[in-house]
């Protein structure tokens, strides 16, 4: 079953302006990590945070956890064409394997 | 794609036949993964592995099976293949650590199944 799910599925804006993506999971986690997937490509990691953080930040993006509604958000600010692709929270839910539960994915479209 | 490729990229088979997909590493990550991706899906998956000869299943293996005879090499085999297993299939890896890490990702083999 999926831990976690995004929201939107898909998301359309004009360059300059801001996204954000939501993202919902079902059960304890260790971490969350979001990660990129351009057209045709493999998933490339963009952040995590752990359970006991509640925000971080890296370059234009900024990540949200909120434990207690079993949540988290990013935030891509200033957005360029470039961040078009699809973008996929993780669930980390801990253990000695390190397995990772993905949601189904937001699809970005940044219009020049 | 972070020291991981897979092989072949692209194939085409027909329903029944055998299909063994290869994914290797060259940072000696320990643990490694494959998932498929389907639309409305998301990734979902398979067989894991957490050291040679150290295998595991996912969420959704039946009709595959996996090998790790070298810590670089992770085979994925799809004994009879059927239609429902056309999909791009991902291989990923990662390091053991003490802190949280990421897993890498290769660039994705899209299999289709006639």
């Amino acid at each position: 079953s999926q831990q976690g799910e995004e929201d939107p599925q898909a998301l359309s804006i004009q360059e300059g302006e801001n996204a954000t993506m939501n993202c919902s999971y079902k059960t304890s986690i260790n971490n969350l990590q979001w990660y990129r997937q351009n057209s045709g490509r493999g998933l490339v990691h963009l952040i995590l945070i752990r359970s006991n953080e509640r925000e971080k930040h890296s370059g234009r993006l900024r990540v949200t956890l909120d434990t207690s509604k079993k949540s988290s958000s990013l935030l891509i600010t200033a957005s360029r064409a470039a961040d078009t692709a699809s973008y996929f929270c993780a669930a980390n839910s801990g253990g000695s394997n390190y397995k990772l539960t993905f949601g189904k994915g937001t699809l970005l479209t940044v219009n020049p | 794609d972070a020291g991981i490729t897979q092989s072949p990229r692209h194939k085409v088979t027909e329903t029944g036949t055998p299909v063994t997909l290869r994914c290797h590493q060259t940072e000696n990550h320990r643990y490694m993964y494959w998932y498929r991706q389907d639309p409305g899906h998301g990734l979902r998956l398979i067989h894991y592995s957490y050291g040679v000869k150290d295998t595991d299943k996912g969420e959704v293996s039946d009709g595959y099976s996996v090998s790790r005879s070298k810590t670089e090499d992770f085979l994925l085999t799809l004994e009879s293949a059927t239609s429902s297993q056309t999909s791009v299939y991902f291989c990923a890896a990662r390091s053991v650590g003490s802190v949280p890490r990421e897993q890498y990702f290769g660039p994705g083999t899209r299999l289709t199944v006639t």
